[in-house]
């Protein structure tokens, strides 16, 4: 599976939208970038994945370029309870669906 | 609507000691499951992973072992605990597909704090 790029750290006003890159310059046309986000001593919770096209679910909009060697996660308005550490993952969706963590981004929101 | 419980929630344990975490998941059949630990300030580490019954993949060796005993319980055990050990330890499952909407997307537990002093 393809290695992913993230800032360590970022931060965001309260109501501001969030957009948190993520670059995998070596990935492959068939995996899939996942979004996944951690809060403070809780387990980690899906947020969105896609392959090429952009998606957006009620939690978030993932913008994936053209050349897929990176996204942006976007939360459009960031809230307090979005302050968490943001991973993206690239990965195959048929094999043995394992899923490897980085370091991720750790978002900070502030009022 | 499928649901993910893991125990204890939190515990302390003396080293030497041995470990048993218990994670099972209910309304689903056939998933796959894992194990990841997360050390203090530190990322998370996949340990064991299961796509069926007595089937496990160890990650990386280390001080614990895994076991799938029924279709959807996972147990994380070790027979004598080390200071190296403490961590959260996390519980996850999901269903294998191929692109299908929600394929291979991992839900967590709420994950066991092991402390071991």
């Amino acid at each position: 599976d393809a290695k992913t790029t993230q800032p360590p750290s970022m931060d965001c006003a309260e109501g501001r939208a969030a957009n948190l890159p993520c670059n995998h310059s070596t990935i492959s046309g068939n995996e899939y970038v996942y979004w996944y986000r951690q809060i403070h001593s809780q387990g980690p919770q899906y947020i969105i994945h896609g392959l090429k096209n952009n998606e957006t679910n009620e939690m978030a909009s993932l913008i994936i370029t053209e050349d897929r060697k990176s996204s942006t996660l976007i939360l459009p308005h960031a809230t307090l309870r979005d302050t968490a550490v943001y991973y993206c993952i690239v990965r195959r969706s048929y094999n043995t669906d394992k899923l490897i963590f980085g370091t991720g981004t750790r978002l900070q929101v502030f009022p | 609507s499928q649901t993910i419980h893991q125990w204890p929630a939190t515990l302390v344990q003396p080293v030497g000691s041995p470990l048993s975490l218990e994670c099972t998941v209910e309304g689903t059949s056939n998933p796959n499951l894992y194990w990841y630990r997360q050390a203090a300030g530190r990322g998370l580490q996949l340990l064991f992973y299961s796509v069926g019954i007595g089937q496990i993949s160890s990650e990386v060796p280390q001080n614990l072992s895994a076991s799938r005993p029924q279709d959807r319980q996972f147990i994380l055990s070790s027979k004598k605990l080390l200071l190296s050990d403490s961590g959260f330890y996390l519980c996850a499952w999901s269903v294998f597909g191929q692109g299908a909407p929600g394929a291979n997307v991992l839900t967590f537990g709420a994950g066991s704090r092991l402390t071991v002093l």
